[in-house]
């Protein structure tokens, strides 16, 4: 299986401020890797795939980037409303596999 | 627009059984493979399993072979997940999810999910 290691497991962060996640597989997984907001009690909802590509309608401060084996999910504004945990996921193999998360907190 | 409803879910003692539905609308289901996940309280997203359009092909997460089956039925826009043999660490809420590939394949819509709860 491929192991997902997200860090760091959660951070604190202010508004208007510049935050990176980083993702690191076990092997290499070309571009197969999508990051993943939750928010409690809300349905998931992918924000990018392919390892840089956006979904429609993400916002445009958020960006992905990476290939291989580490990647990272940046936000170049922190907004309220990123509050939330984020996930990697690799979408390569059988079985799929997330990172253990991220939990984004604004002071 | 684009909607999938998770439904079934409830408390089961352990040992029990629950058959777990998606309802999906505003596509075209059965030109797409789909997907369940599923995150245990105060814990990360897990994927359970992944069945194709037709129904022919399914996959599993190795822990979960044999007490879980995925099924779909296309002309109900409806997917499933039987869940037997249920234990405690087998709580949580369960999304479904709608895979779309793109040179790269993503999960493009989930569901809100549905909660199962295993205890006596």
């Amino acid at each position: 299986d491929i192991q997902m290691t997200q860090s760091p497991s959660s951070l604190s962060a202010s508004v208007g401020d510049r935050v990176t996640i980083t993702c690191r597989a076990s092997q290499g997984i070309s571009n197969y890797l999508a990051w993943v907001q939750h928010k409690p009690g809300k349905a998931p909802k992918t924000l990018v795939y392919g390892a840089t590509t956006l979904q429609s309608g993400v916002p445009s401060r958020l960006s992905g980037s990476g290939s291989g084996t580490d990647f990272t999910l940046t936000i170049s504004s922190l907004q309220p409303e990123d509050s939330a945990t984020y996930y990697c996921q690799q979408h390569l193999s059988y079985p799929l596999t997330f990172g253990g998360g991220t939990k984004v907190e604004i002071k | 627009e684009v909607q999938l409803v998770e439904s079934g879910g409830e408390l089961v003692q352990p040992g029990g059984s629950l058959r777990l539905s998606c309802a999906a609308s505003g596509f075209t289901f059965n030109n797409y493979w789909m997907h369940w996940v599923r995150q245990a309280p105060g814990k990360g997203l897990v994927w359970v399993s992944r069945i194709n359009t037709d129904g022919g092909s399914t996959n599993y997460a190795d822990s979960l072979r044999g007490r879980f089956t995925i099924s779909r039925d296309n002309a109900k826009n409806t997917l499933y997940l039987q869940v037997n043999s249920l234990r405690a660490e087998d709580t949580g809420v369960y999304f479904c999810a709608r895979e779309r590939c793109r040179g790269s394949c993503s999960f493009d819509y989930w569901g809100q999910g549905t909660l199962v709860t295993v205890s006596s």
